[in-house]
């Protein structure tokens, strides 16, 4: 069954430090997607991502995130500048087609920020 | 603005009991889609259902069922007899189509004790 996959599942970096995470969506997908999970709270939309620009994005994704699909198959969140706020973890989502298409979420990426 | 309530925080059943967990929402979108995610404590966001909102009818799959009714808004899902491998935090989310992300309620903690 095809499935989102995501690396690094686990990455610590030090405050201020640049990070990508990387995802590979299912390959015939068209929506992309990362959400965040603080540690015991819930999932929370950072960004949507459709033909290779940002559709939506919520509060959270401010100036310090951007999203890239570098080529065809990978899909990147990276946090230019880490704040200590910013552990979570970080999954990747995709969906078929938008309009409530169910959204398929990777494994996770857990972001330690020291 | 979207809203999922999911009141119940944490519920401890005894195995082979049945159990309902609670989703509420809130929308002003005429086209809106409800989803269930279980969240087992290895981390990753499992896909369980998902309705638009002009299909009313009750959907049973194996142990699980759910109940979605638009006069009181809510979503709830059901386990049958349940299992200890159902242990998990379940997510009621909600989108509002598009590319629209998921608005996710705060899940409930379910402990299947044997």
């Amino acid at each position: 069954e095809p499935e989102v996959t995501q690396t690094p599942s686990h990455q610590v970096t030090q405050m201020g430090q640049e990070v990508i995470l990387r995802c590979v969506p299912i390959s015939n997908h068209l929506y992309f997607y990362w959400y965040r999970q603080i540690l015991g709270q819930k999932v929370e939309f950072l960004v949507s991502f459709y033909n290779n620009e940002i559709s939506e994005k919520s509060e959270i994704f401010d100036d310090q995130f951007s999203v890239e699909r570098p080529d065809g198959s990978n899909f990147t969140l990276k946090i230019r500048s880490t704040k200590l706020e910013d552990s979570a973890m970080y999954f990747c989502a995709s969906s078929r087609t938008g309009s409530g298409n169910t959204i398929y979420f990777g494994e996770g990426s857990w972001l330690t920020v020291v | 603005a979207q809203k999922v309530t999911q009141a119940q925080t944490e519920i401890s059943v005894v195995e082979k009991e049945d159990v309902t967990l609670d989703c509420v929402y809130e929308t002003r979108d005429t086209t809106y889609y409800l989803f269930w995610y279980k969240q087992p404590p290895s981390g990753e966001l499992v896909f369980l259902i998902r309705r638009n909102s002009f299909d009313e009818q009750n959907e049973i799959s194996g142990r699980y069922s759910w109940n979605f009714q638009k006069s009181t808004s809510s979503f709830n899902f059901t386990i049958t007899a349940s299992q200890v491998v159902d242990s998990a935090v379940y997510f009621c989310a909600l989108s509002g189509g598009g590319a629209d992300g998921l608005t996710f309620g705060k899940g409930t903690h379910l402990i299947i004790q044997p």
